[in-house]
């Protein structure tokens, strides 16, 4: 059963423009929840992440928006860049209970130049 | 270094050989994980050690898998009589302290296991 659910497997944006990739979860226990970013051959390098207390999180060209309600998140990128095109994870985690990260099966981004 | 290092980087073995996967976790993180992923697929947690002691190892999907860690470092995961199935990449991670999740984890670059 995915806990953590991409359902978009690819997503192609011009260079310059926001790149907006979503992840949605059925676990109301999850409270912690980090996107990863991954090249070909390599692991998963950590992006941003978002605590539960809060709905967003930036850092420099990445937001990630948190709706609890919902039980959705986002990842922004802007202006997106060639180099970000890669595999995006998205995964969470609960305080309580497994100490596991749960993934989502990751969105493909091709920024194109 | 500074990151996550695993060993080897790739590994060709036949149908009922044993593999054996090598993880160098970050120096200071006492939390360490085992995932992998097949084709197509996402990450699938596999195993986690606290220290040399391993809480949760409910992502094990067989018995033929198992895992140690010792002086609270290094971690091997070995497969015996590896199956076709068992190709994927595994990967491990690291985080300081694993307690009650809510922790980054940091990721190696993967052991790619093709069985054939």
């Amino acid at each position: 059963d995915q806990q953590v659910k991409q359902n978009s497997p690819s997503l192609s944006v011009q260079e310059g423009r926001i790149s907006i990739l979503n992840c949605d979860y059925t676990n109301s226990m999850f409270d912690y929840f980090l996107w990863y970013k991954k090249y070909p051959a390599e692991g998963p390098t950590f992006l941003i992440s978002i605590s539960s207390i809060k709905d967003k999180n930036e850092d420099g060209r990445f937001t990630v928006f948190l709706n609890k309600s919902a039980k959705h998140l986002s990842l922004h990128i802007v202006p997106s860049q060639p180099g970000d095109s890669a595999v995006y994870f998205c995964a969470a985690s609960a305080r309580i209970g497994a100490n596991n990260l749960f993934f989502g099966t990751g969105t493909r981004l091709t920024v194109i130049p | 270094g500074a990151g996550v290092s695993q060993s080897p980087s790739n590994k060709v073995t036949e149908k009922g050989k044993d593999v054996e996967l090598r993880c160098d976790p970050i120096s200071g993180h006492t939390a360490l994980y085992w995932y992998r992923q097949s084709l197509g697929q996402g990450l699938e947690f596999l195993i986690y050690f606290q220290g040399n002691s391993a809480p949760d190892k409910s992502g094990l999907p067989s018995d033929r898998f198992s895992a140690e860690r010792t002086g609270g470092s290094v971690s091997t995961l070995t497969i015996q009589r590896t199956q076709q199935e068992d190709s994927a990449v595994y990967l491990c991670a690291s985080s300081r302290r694993g307690a009650g999740g809510g922790e980054t984890q940091y990721f190696g670059p993967g052991t790619r296991l093709l069985v054939l």
